[in-house]
């Protein structure tokens, strides 16, 4: 089944600490990107990458890190969490037609991630 | 910055009756143009996208939008809503000569029996 997995789904933390938030399609896709989504806001992209080794920042990208070794995953950092990093997250991928068109992004199911 | 409008944040609607919700962006070069739904607690699902061609795109569900240039839109269309259309709807943007997607803050559709 073509999907994009996220985890954890759900996690509670301090703020400092450092965590990592996994992503993993399975499509084969080059494009990844995080976005956080938040009441009012709507979705705001992070961080994004074209391949692997090739990453660019979003609209929102402070405090966040990412990487992207192979082409299956696409992982999130928070180095030092702080509260205002309390946030829905999602990863999504994307098919890049040889024209450069997007075939419209696939979605993780979210990471609901709280910082006290 | 690229910026996109949905102008009602709330739109609720008759079972059965015919519902637009609308998008506008700020662009003056050429975009792709997406609309999703969220339903609750899921991620995103890809209802319709305009790349090129025919203004007038077909997605998932019944619904269908139309691409105005001119008036830097994109509505969405559909003319008989079902109870379980009942979701977020997030209007999405791509310049095609960036990388960056712009969403905009969505519209709460409530279908009322």
């Amino acid at each position: 089944e073509a999907q994009v997995t996220q985890n954890p789904r759900y996690l509670i933390t301090v703020t400092g600490k450092k965590l990592t938030v996994t992503c993993s399609q399975n499509m084969n896709h080059e494009y990844m990107s995080w976005y956080r989504q938040d009441p009012g806001l709507g979705l705001r992209q992070i961080y994004y990458s074209m391949n692997v080794e090739v990453t660019d920042k979003g609209d929102v990208p402070e405090g966040y890190k990412v990487s992207r070794k192979e082409k299956r995953n696409f992982p999130l950092i928070l180095e030092s969490p702080s509260p205002n990093q309390t946030s829905l997250y999602f990863c999504a991928s994307s098919f890049l037609a040889p024209s450069g068109a997007h075939q419209g992004q696939f979605f993780g199911p979210g990471t609901r991630l709280t910082v006290l | 910055a690229q910026s996109v409008t949905q102008l009602d944040s709330q739109v609720p609607v008759f079972e059965e009756a015919p519902v637009e919700l609308r998008c506008n962006y700020s662009s003056s070069v050429s975009v792709y143009l997406f609309w999703y739904v969220q339903y609750p607690n899921q991620g995103l699902q890809l209802l319709l996208k305009y790349l090129s061609g025919s203004t007038l795109v077909k997605g998932i569900n019944g619904f269908e939008a139309e691409f105005n240039k001119s008036q830097t839109s994109f509505h969405l269309r559909k003319p008989s809503v079902h109870i379980s259309d009942t979701a977020e709807y997030f209007c999405a943007v791509r310049r095609k000569t960036g990388n960056q997607f712009y969403f905009g803050t969505g519209t709460s559709l409530t279908v009322i029996p």
